[in-house]
């Protein structure tokens, strides 16, 4: 059973470029969440969506960022016009159901995305 | 003030030895999550705990809900053990989790 894939892994781009990331949950799991860890400082949640549904988005940047999870294919995180405080690590994690916030989330390995 | 507080920030410790992570909260959770980051940045759920006490290998996690506080024991640590390791909660029922800053454990032979 394949865990969480994200890609790409490693990502550079210019301030005014768009970024997109991909993440595939895991088999069965039909919720995804997008975390981001900044240089030097811990994870923090970003967005949580089901399949066609964002659930809670709180964690999103109000400008630039968004966040999709199709009914069909990967769940998608989008920087527009990145800029150099975009650089970091960003998280996907999946899980298979919720009962009442009690879920193991399984991670997957992050896409580095460094803005120049 | 962070929700979620982890001490000590880093950790050296030299194989063999007992270790003790301590985490604690300000808020109402429904779990407590203890994840490993490797070197490589990979990410690993260790434990999911909502009482009691979970044991896997050489790891003991605890949790205690009226002192809202948690441990992460590893016993005989060894160099492979060297990693960053995370406390998370989910608050309340929600799915979203916090986290803790990490604590930096490094194990020498």
């Amino acid at each position: 059973n394949a865990g969480v894939m994200q890609n790409p892994r490693h990502l550079v781009r210019r301030r005014g470029q768009e970024a997109r990331l991909r993440c595939s949950p895991m088999k069965g799991h039909s919720h995804v969440y997008w975390y981001r860890q900044l240089p030097e400082e811990g994870l923090k949640f970003m967005v949580y969506l089901q399949k066609e549904n964002i659930i809670d988005e709180s964690g999103m940047p109000k400008e630039r960022f968004s966040a999709e999870f199709p009914k069909e294919g990967p769940s998608i995180l989008r920087i527009q016009q990145v800029v150099r405080g975009d650089s970091a690590a960003y998280f996907c994690a999946s899980s298979p159901r919720i009962s009442g916030g009690r879920e193991t989330q399984y991670f997957g390995p992050g896409t580095r995305l460094l803005v120049l | 003030k962070n929700e979620v507080e982890q001490s000590p920030q880093n950790l050296t410790a030299q194989e063999g030895e007992f270790i003790t992570i301590n985490c604690s909260y300000s808020v109402g959770i429904s779990a407590l999550h203890w994840l490993q980051q490797h070197p490589g940045g990979g990410i690993v759920s260790l434990f999911m705990l909502s009482s009691g006490k979970k044991k896997h290998g050489r790891l003991i996690a605890t949790i205690n809900i009226q002192e809202k506080h948690s441990s992460l024991h590893i016993t005989a640590s060894h160099p492979r053990d060297s990693a960053v390791y995370i406390c998370a909660v989910n608050t309340g029922t929600a799915s979203k989790l916090t986290f803790g800053t990490g604590t930096r454990l490094q194990v020498t032979l």
